[in-house]
């Protein structure tokens, strides 16, 4: 079954815009991660924030989470038609040795020229 | 670096056919993961490899075998492919710390059909 459920599925920006996608889940977590995937491609990581964390950073990307509500988002600053892809936000609630990872359903993020 | 390489990228199978899809790293990762993709329904997992050595069941198992033949190999089976197998199947691996603070590697796929 599904953990994570990225909101909205389809967003359509202008380039200089901000994107902001969020992610809700079910269970406890150990981290959240969010992926990119451009048409065609595997995904690709791009950033991890820890159950303890609250807010990071990685260049134009700015990742929240608030365990209390379940739930994570991902801003993307100024973006630009290069950010066009699919984004996926994965949950780690695994125990032990057994590590890994149940996505959402993503979000098509569009970045109009 | 190849990273993780998915053989091979495009498959068409007659129902009842088998086939194996290949996957292999060059990064010494521990843990390796087998995926499908469906429109609308993101990534599920098939099988996974904590370790070499050992197999689970992820999802959705059923129709597919696995094998960690060594610490770089994880095969995916198909012994008797269905249209409902039609699908995008990603590998991916990984090496967990101790607090689980790694992301996956990503292949590019397998995109197969099953007619």
């Amino acid at each position: 079954s599904q953990q994570g459920e990225e909101d909205p599925q389809a967003l359509s920006i202008q380039e200089g815009e901000n994107a902001t996608m969020n992610c809700s889940y079910k269970t406890s977590i150990n981290n959240l991660q969010w992926y990119r995937q451009n048409s065609g491609r595997g995904l690709v990581h791009l950033i991890l924030i820890r159950s303890n964390e609250r807010e990071k950073h990685s260049g134009r990307l700015r990742v929240t989470l608030d365990t209390s509500k379940k739930s994570s988002s991902l801003l993307i600053t100024a973006s630009r038609a290069a950010d066009t892809a699919s984004y996926f936000c994965a949950t780690d609630n695994s125990g032990g040795s057994n590590y890994k990872l149940t996505f959402g359903k993503g979000t098509l993020l569009t970045v109009n020229p | 670096n190849a990273g993780v390489t998915q053989t091979p990228k495009f498959q068409v199978l007659k129902t009842g056919q088998s086939m194996t899809l290949q996957c292999a790293q060059d990064m010494n990762h521990n843990s390796m993961y087998w995926y499908r993709q469906d429109p609308g329904m993101g990534l599920r997992l098939i099988y996974y490899s904590a370790s070499e050595g050992t197999t689970d069941k992820g999802e959705v198992p059923n129709g597919y075998n696995v094998s960690r033949l060594n610490k770089r190999e994880f095969s995916l089976r198909l012994e008797s492919a269905a249209p409902s197998q039609t699908s995008v199947y990603f590998c991916a691996s990984t090496s967990p710390g101790p607090k689980s603070v790694y992301g996956y590697t990503f292949g590019s796929g397998t995109r197969l059909t099953v007619v």
